[in-house]
């Protein structure tokens, strides 16, 4: 399989569940994007890693948690989430960090919480 | 805070017709500016990138064009297809970071009739 895939596509969750999204990419990138799109509003960049490392926290509550074991796999944990976090959750992968650098997006994970 | 607006919201054009879509954003201080196409139910695919320095890009039937102190960046499509028929984002890269922070707009609905 080539690019960014995103598992599960779709995703219904209560509010006391927990449920974690997953993104793995197949380019041999180091850095790795979660952004949320959510209904009438643009897309929002949430975290950002680098390595490995997390390099940005734009601000996100602590009911999204990401974690990156690696430079291929990126994950955004998820409990006791709100309706209004309902939205497309996308996964992004660039060759490195830098600002010039072109994002490669996944297909997303459609979430609705209940 | 830097803020991106594209205009129109939607458009509906006949196939063969040539379109714009427009972009602007609110601070000029910009390190490159992105077009991307979103198809539903699918990730974002960019489609062209311009940098601060330059004043178009070209592919195929595309054309993007920028210019940075007024805020603004044209997307040209050439002869529209049926196939073109997608959400339209525009992304800028204010830069100031080691990673790309994209600060998107809301998108343009392209829908090219046969």
């Amino acid at each position: 399989e080539t690019g960014v895939t995103q598992t599960p596509r779709h995703l219904v969750m209560g509010m006391t569940n927990k449920k974690s999204l997953k993104c793995e990419q197949h380019l041999g990138h180091n850095a790795m994007y979660w952004y949320k799109q959510s209904a009438k509003k643009p897309l929002e960049l949430m975290f950002v890693y680098s390595l490995e490392e997390r390099v940005e926290n734009n601000s996100v509550p602590s009911r999204f948690s990401p974690e990156c074991p690696n430079s291929s796999h990126l994950f955004l944990h998820l409990h006791t989430l709100q309706p209004e976090d309902s939205a497309l959750y996308l996964c992004a992968s660039s060759q490195e960090q830098g600002a010039w650098e072109t994002q490669y997006f996944g297909p997303g994970t459609r979430l609705l919480v209940l | 805070k830097q803020e991106v607006t594209q205009i129109p919201a939607a458009l509906s054009v006949p196939e063969g017709e040539n379109l714009v879509l427009n972009c602007s954003f609110t601070d000029s201080a910009i390190y490159n500016l992105q077009w991307f196409r979103q198809d539903p139910g699918k990730g974002l695919t960019s489609l062209l990138l311009i940098q601060s320095s330059q004043r178009e890009q070209t592919s195929g039937r595309l054309n993007a064009s920028l210019d940075k102190s007024s805020g603004r960046s044209t997307l040209y499509i050439a002869a529209s297809q049926p196939g073109d028929s997608a959400t339209y984002l525009c992304a800028v890269n204010a830069g100031g970071t080691s990673y790309g922070k994209l600060t998107f707009g809301q998108g343009t609905i392209l829908t090219v009739h046969p």
